[in-house]
């Protein structure tokens, strides 16, 4: 049972260039999110998937696409990346996105924008 | 106003001792409070959950006081192992993951 895990650990880009991280979980839950880790700041929601086949806005999505591929794995897609974008980006998973679920985070992917 | 506010620290303290951290959070709805750990250069990992009436998990003691809205985490004997960044969460108690925050944490070393 290997939790919630994503690809790749490091990346570097260059502006402009695209990528996407890759998250998944066997843990079966219903509700897959990404966030991004910034210095002084809080974690900050960027999409979440409620649930199979649903995805919405978070705090900070503009720059972002995601994609839910299915219960299992959760995409984030960076079309054209820019520097702000350099940041630590988390995967996690819950059984709902009921207020009192606990959120599994991934590995973490750290990302360096040129 | 941020929604949820810690002391960043750094709290260095001796091993042994207790330490105790605040967090303050400035929506009165709030509904679900959690501490979570990260480690450097890890993900975050659920401590505890705290609950109305307090609650205790061995050497970790948390309390909730809504009336000043905020939360407390107590360390007692504090361990090598206890060295990390202590995050503070609430979850405004909608549906929905736009209603959780997170504090910016608060960086726990314990010396030898």
């Amino acid at each position: 049972n290997a939790g919630v895990t994503q690809t790749p650990k490091f990346q570097v880009l260059k502006t402009g260039q695209s990528m996407t991280l890759q998250c998944a979980q066997d843990m079966n839950h219903n509700s897959m999110y990404w966030y991004r880790q910034d210095p002084g700041m809080g974690l900050r929601l960027i999409y979440y998937s409620a649930s199979e086949g649903t995805t919405d806005k978070g705090e900070v999505p503009n720059g972002y696409n995601v994609s839910r591929l299915n219960k299992r794995e959760f995409s984030l897609r960076l079309e054209s990346a820019a520097p702000s974008q350099t940041s630590v980006y988390f995967c996690a998973s819950s059984e709902s996105v009921m207020p009192q679920e606990t959120q599994y985070f991934g590995p973490g992917t750290r990302l360096l924008v040129l | 106003r941020k929604e949820v506010e810690q002391d960043p620290g750094p709290f260095n303290v001796p091993e042994g001792a207790t330490v105790a951290f605040n967090c303050t959070y400035s929506n009165s709805a709030s509904q679900s409070f959690f501490w979570y750990r990260q480690d450097c250069r890890k993900e975050p990992k659920l401590l505890m959950s705290v609950y109305s009436s307090g609650n205790e998990d061995g050497r970790f003691t948390a309390q909730l006081n809504r009336a000043s809205q905020y939360i407390s985490l107590l360390i007692r004997d504090s361990k090598l192992s206890d060295s990390a960044t202590y995050l503070c969460v609430v979850n405004y108690g909608f549906i929905g993951a736009n209603n959780l925050f997170f504090g910016t944490g608060t960086r726990l070393t314990v010396i030898p």
